[in-house]
């Protein structure tokens, strides 16, 4: 089954990081350029992030620039959000998402790793 | 940035069929996707580039786009579709938006 597993949420202070960590199986991670969306309590779904297939091209939110850096290896079939200067607002669900080729639309997606800013 | 407007809920009968809009300058010139959220759940595509459904999405749900205002429609509403949705599209300064979502209630 082809599956996205998240991991590294936690509890962090205002201004503090963290790393989250998307696990991908049962297909070609290679091939499929990948996002990060995030969803605040009671909120509506947030793009946070995209990059493509080699790394090569990166996309941020406005919201996140300078502060979040997305990476992946292809090698261990692997996504990651580097989050630092982390605020009271990043307080989410974030989830990965897989782009159907061509189309973009976001196909497959984790079970979210929830990320709590606060002191 | 660009925005997407959608009407927070919309009621529907058992076996009727609900529209959700989704309102955007000129949307019609971008592809749209659009998203099923249950409580507790991720979300899950059930239409993209603005009519094409994924593999195991029932012919129940379709999808239009045309001049400021893409449209998921439900067709013989069952209670299982009750859930958030939410439109989505790529903006020209190369950021994805998501429209404001809109809540589903089967009465």
């Amino acid at each position: 089954e082809v599956q996205l597993v998240e991991s590294g949420g936690g509890l962090v202070q205002p201004g503090g990081s963290l790393r989250l960590s998307c696990g991908v199986s049962e297909f070609t991670f290679s091939s499929y350029s990948m996002n990060w969306v995030r969803q605040a309590p009671g909120k509506g779904l947030e793009w946070v992030s995209y990059i493509s297939t080699s790394g090569s091209t990166i996309y941020y939110a406005d919201s996140v620039r300078g502060r979040f850096t997305i990476s992946r290896d292809n090698a261990k079939n692997s996504l990651f959000l580097e989050m630092n200067s982390l605020r009271d607002e990043d307080t989410a669900i974030y989830y990965c998402a897989r782009d159907l080729p061509r189309y973009y639309g976001m196909d497959v997606w984790g079970q979210g790793t929830t990320v709590t800013v606060s002191s | 940035s660009y925005v997407l407007t959608q009407a927070p809920s919309v009621s529907v009968a058992p076996g009727q069929t609900a529209r959700i809009t989704c309102g955007g300058n000129n949307i019609a010139s971008k592809s749209v996707h659009w998203y099923r959220q249950k409580p507790g759940q991720a979300p899950v595509l059930v239409i993209y580039y603005d009519t094409y459904r994924p593999s195991g999405i029932p012919e129940r749900f379709s999808g239009s786009n045309s001049g400021n205002t893409a449209t998921l429609t439900i067709s013989r509403v069952e209670a299982g579709d009750e859930a958030d949705y939410y439109c989505q599209v790529w903006d020209s300064s190369n950021q994805r938006v998501f429209g404001t979502g809109t809540k589903v209630t089967v009465l």
